[in-house]
């Protein structure tokens, strides 16, 4: 199956400083990618869709100016949390497909994020 | 009312048995289905892709609903391993919408 990547795989920072994950899809090129955050025991819920060349499409409730996503390559998505604060604490995943969102999605394998 | 609705449970389930979870979804022009498995603390992933006509992977066997706009998703014979969350997945206009995920836990 594609293979999808996350960077860093998790990271502790003090509250009020930014952190950039990387999604990468290593053996295919991605025109879309899909950010989420799960909480604790709760359901994963999609944040924004990255779309390569343009700008992401932002799910209700979401701050598209604490959640800046960046699709710059076919390959590479960015998701940073700019200042963030201990309720940023969550687990960040992104998926991607080789072919439409209709078809299976890959998954990264997430980036737990601890703010202090 | 959800998009797409499952049974959060948990469903505890003797090694063994047999069990089945339903997800219903909203909008009738919904394309794509699919279940996924996630483990604790880890990412979902593809189960099974589910068809109109419906499709068996050795113990697990998957149907879509169209008129009643459900899917179903029932393990045979359940292992100890099969213990996780399972994600009911529909796909409309290239919108990808998870349901909230049945929690499942075979018991010894």
């Amino acid at each position: 199956g594609a293979v999808v990547s996350q960077h860093p795989s998790w990271v502790i920072c003090k509250s009020g400083t930014s952190v950039k994950i990387e999604c990468r899809s290593l053996d295919f090129q991605a025109t879309t990618m899909f950010w989420y955050r799960q909480f604790p025991k709760q359901s994963l819920m999609l944040m924004a869709t990255s779309n390569e060349g343009s700008k992401a499409t932002y799910e209700q409730g979401v701050e598209k100016d604490k959640f800046l996503i960046n699709h710059a390559s076919l390959t590479l998505s960015t998701l940073t949390v700019t200042s963030a604060h201990p309720e940023d604490s969550s687990f960040y995943i992104c998926s991607t497909s080789p072919w439409s969102a209709n078809n299976e999605q890959f998954f990264g394998p997430g980036t737990r994020l601890t703010v202090l | 009312r959800k998009e797409v609705e499952q049974d959060p449970g948990p469903f505890n389930v003797p090694e063994g048995a047999t069990v089945a979870f339903n997800c219903t979804y909203s909008n009738s022009a919904s394309q794509s289905f699919f279940w996924y498995r996630q483990d604790c603390r880890k990412e979902p992933k593809l189960l099974m892709s589910v068809y109109s006509s419906g499709n068996e992977d050795g113990r697990f066997t998957a149907q879509l609903n169209r008129a009643s706009q459900y899917i179903s998703l029932l393990i045979r014979d359940s292992k100890l391993s099969d213990s996780a969350t399972y994600l009911c997945v529909v796909t409309r206009d290239d919108k990808i919408i998870f349901g909230k995920g049945t929690r499942l836990h075979i018991l010894p």
